[in-house]
């Protein structure tokens, strides 16, 4: 069974538009990533938010770690057509390797 | 352009024959990772190195998947004998160690067994 899961399978938004793709996890951790990965490419991380953090912000990125609630999300701004991949969380139990969720597939249209 | 090397990007083999592909880890980097990614996007992990000493495996791995990093060389997956489930991508990341939680994945090896 997964360990890390997005809420959603897909979401659809306008250029310009803002989005926030959620994820939950079931184990305790030392860090949680967020990945894009673009088709025929591999995960590219966007974001490394550690336990003891509560936000943490890349550009037009914004991620947060509720680690009562075992939750993350991950916000973009002002999206673009090139945000269109398929966006990950992983988690680090610190004795493990991470832990993948099975995506969110999120489209940008113009 | 990423920093962890992966090849063959595409590899065709026949049910039952061998598939090998490798991976050149991000500069520095002494840990490896191997994970098979599905067509449904679902990430499977195979496999982890520490410079050459496997860290953990799960048992898949250890019946018809084998894999090495040796010193100086690219690290390598090989099938011995392919399936038509073994069809994926297989990605391999690079990391300063276990809890750094600082991966770098390549563009992976998409195998296609028929």
């Amino acid at each position: 069974s997964q360990l890390a899961e997005e809420n959603s399978w897909a979401l659809s938004v306008h250029e310009g538009e803002s989005v926030t793709v959620n994820c939950s996890y079931k184990t305790s951790i030392t860090a949680l990533q967020w990945y894009r990965q673009k088709s025929g490419k591999g995960p590219a991380q966007l974001i490394l938010i550690r336990s003891n953090e509560r936000e943490k912000r890349n550009g037009r990125l914004r991620a947060t770690l509720d680690t009562s609630s075992q939750s993350s999300s991950l916000s973009i701004t002002a999206t673009r057509c090139e945000d269109t991949a398929v966006y990950f969380c992983a988690t680090d139990d610190g004795n493990n390797a991470p832990r993948f969720g099975a995506g969110t597939k999120l489209s940008v249209k113009p | 352009n990423s920093k962890v090397i992966q090849t063959p990007r595409y590899l065709v083999k026949g049910q039952g024959q061998k598939a090998k592909m490798r991976c050149i880890p991000e500069k520095g980097h002494p840990v490896v990772f191997w994970y098979q990614q599905n067509k449904n996007n679902e990430f499977k992990f195979l496999i982890n190195f520490q410079n050459q000493e496997v860290l953990q495996q799960i048992d898949m791995t250890e019946k018809r998947f084998s894999a090495e990093c040796p010193s100086n060389s690219p690290c390598s997956l090989e099938i011995q004998s392919s399936e038509a489930g073994d069809s994926a991508l297989y990605l391999c990341a690079s990391s300063l160690g276990q809890g750094y939680s600082d991966y770098t994945f390549g563009s992976g090896t998409r195998l296609l067994v028929i």
